[in-house]
């Protein structure tokens, strides 16, 4: 399948540190999403951004699109430990009138106090 | 709050059994998935609705079968349980059109013996 690839596979801080996670796709998109999931949960959503979008903020989450790289960046800054999770990208890949998303294999962030 | 419940949070089948795995949301999604998340695969779409009483296959829909009688309902089948089928499982929704995020409930972390 097509999947999303995330960058890199792990990731240690330290607390106040910011974080930057990256994803690449392959083919032409609709939207990008960010999701991060704790240790044995469900996924929780984080942040949308559109393919006509460049930059989004939610918080201190930051995220970039660029379309013609076919890369994006999940920038979280000011680290907690409460941060510590795995983060995953998805892409949702134009299949006519619906849309379905496609998940990396998702990086592990632990940020130490 | 919305909500995304699945009925087990763990779930210990024989070889060979028929297993149901259930997903109830209240959020009055037309869109539902099936995903299996196993350690170093990331998550792979098995079936997905876009309506009731619709149903299509995802990445890995073999050895799986779904249903959806009701629009909050989507259960996910194992016809004949085996060890391979071990994982966690994951439901999840979304609205239509598709702008926004997914909502996935918690998990049903499933072992075949």
């Amino acid at each position: 399948s097509q999947q999303g690839e995330e960058d890199p596979q792990a990731l240690s801080i330290q607390e106040g540190e910011n974080a930057t996670m990256n994803c690449s796709y392959k083919t032409s998109i609709n939207n990008l999403q960010w999701y991060r999931q704790n240790s044995g949960r469900g996924l929780v959503h984080l942040i949308l951004i559109r393919s006509n979008e460049r930059e989004k903020h939610s918080g201190r989450l930051r995220v970039t699109l660029d379309t013609s790289k076919k890369s994006s960046s999940l920038l979280i800054t000011a680290s907690r430990a409460a941060d510590t999770a795995s983060y995953f990208c998805a892409t949702d890949y134009l299949t006519g009138a619906n849309s379905k998303l496609t998940f990396g294999k998702g990086i592990t962030l632990s940020v130490r106090p | 709050d919305v909500k995304v419940t699945q009925s087990s949070r763990y779930l210990v089948k024989r070889t060979g059994e028929k297993v149901f795995l259930e997903c109830v949301q209240d959020m009055d999604h037309e869109n539902m998935f099936w995903y299996r998340q196993d350690p170093g695969l990331g998550l792979r779409l098995i079936y997905f609705s876009y309506d009731v009483k619709m149903k299509e296959k995802g990445d890995i829909p073999e050895g799986y079968s779904v249903s959806r009688e009701k629009k909050e309902r989507f259960s996910l089948i194992l016809e004949s349980a085996s060890t391979n089928q071990t994982s966690m499982y994951l439901c999840a929704s979304s609205s239509h059109p598709f702008n926004y995020g997914y909502t996935f409930g918690s998990g049903t972390r499933l072992t075949v013996v």
